[in-house]
């Protein structure tokens, strides 16, 4: 089955520790995404990938960096985690004859000690 | 500043009734609505859609009316049932490639 998968689904590091999160896809959408919710909170966009251009929201905190070797994967990185990014990190995909719909994977929970 | 809002946090209803989830907008922009729904520790999986050319989209139990004139979507479930209970998330876009607003979702219980 097409998919989109997130590994590890729960990750815990250390405060100030560098963390990376990754997704695959199999569905060769060539847009992909990370949101980052928090609890009883709406997902918010951090960044997002069209192919190889990379798009940054406003407000994504310099701490967060990402990277797209392929079509199928994307990373989050997160380069000094604090206690506030402790959340659930969501990679989504989009692609195809309806580029609006968005795929999502499992999510990765973070937890930051 | 919310530009999507789901203003009830929490629906209970009556296996076999009807479930009813309300969302509303801001930005006139918005072309596209989705609705998403969430299990606990999994991510949002996509249930229905609707354009902004259409005011209604049905898909099995599950039919969504888009009111332009009011900013205003609704979920409609029908007949519900236990296996529905889950964090419903209204989403818009028509900004960018397709970025999605959400909002802060409406957890449904159905209860048999």
């Amino acid at each position: 089955d097409a998919m989109v998968i997130q590994n590890p689904r729960y990750q815990v590091t250390q405060f100030g520790k560098p963390v990376t999160l990754s997704c695959s896809q199999t569905l060769n959408h060539n847009v992909m995404y990370w949101y980052q919710q928090k609890s009883s909170q709406a997902p918010k966009l951090l960044f997002h990938y069209y192919d190889k251009d990379f798009n940054n929201e406003a407000d994504t905190p310099d701490n967060f960096q990402s990277r797209r070797p392929n079509t199928s994967f994307c990373f989050l990185d997160i380069r000094s985690p604090g206690l506030g990014d402790a959340a659930m990190y969501l990679c989504a995909t989009s692609g195809g004859r309806n580029q609006e719909t968005q795929y999502f994977g499992p999510g990765t929970r973070l937890l930051v000690l | 500043d919310q530009q999507v809002k789901q203003n009830s946090p929490s629906l209970s209803v009556q296996e076999g009734r009807i479930s009813i989830l309300n969302c509303d907008y801001t930005n006139s922009m918005f072309d596209y609505f989705l609705w998403y729904k969430k299990y606990p520790a999994e991510g949002p999986t996509f249930l229905i859609s609707i354009s902004s050319i259409k005011d209604k989209n049905e898909d099995g139990r599950f039919t969504v009316f888009l009111i332009k004139s009011a900013k205003h979507l609704s979920l409609h479930i029908v007949p519900s049932q236990p296996g529905d209970s889950a964090v419903y998330f209204c989403a818009a876009s028509g900004g960018s490639q397709g970025n999605l607003i959400f909002g802060k979702g409406t957890k449904l219980s159905v209860k048999p």
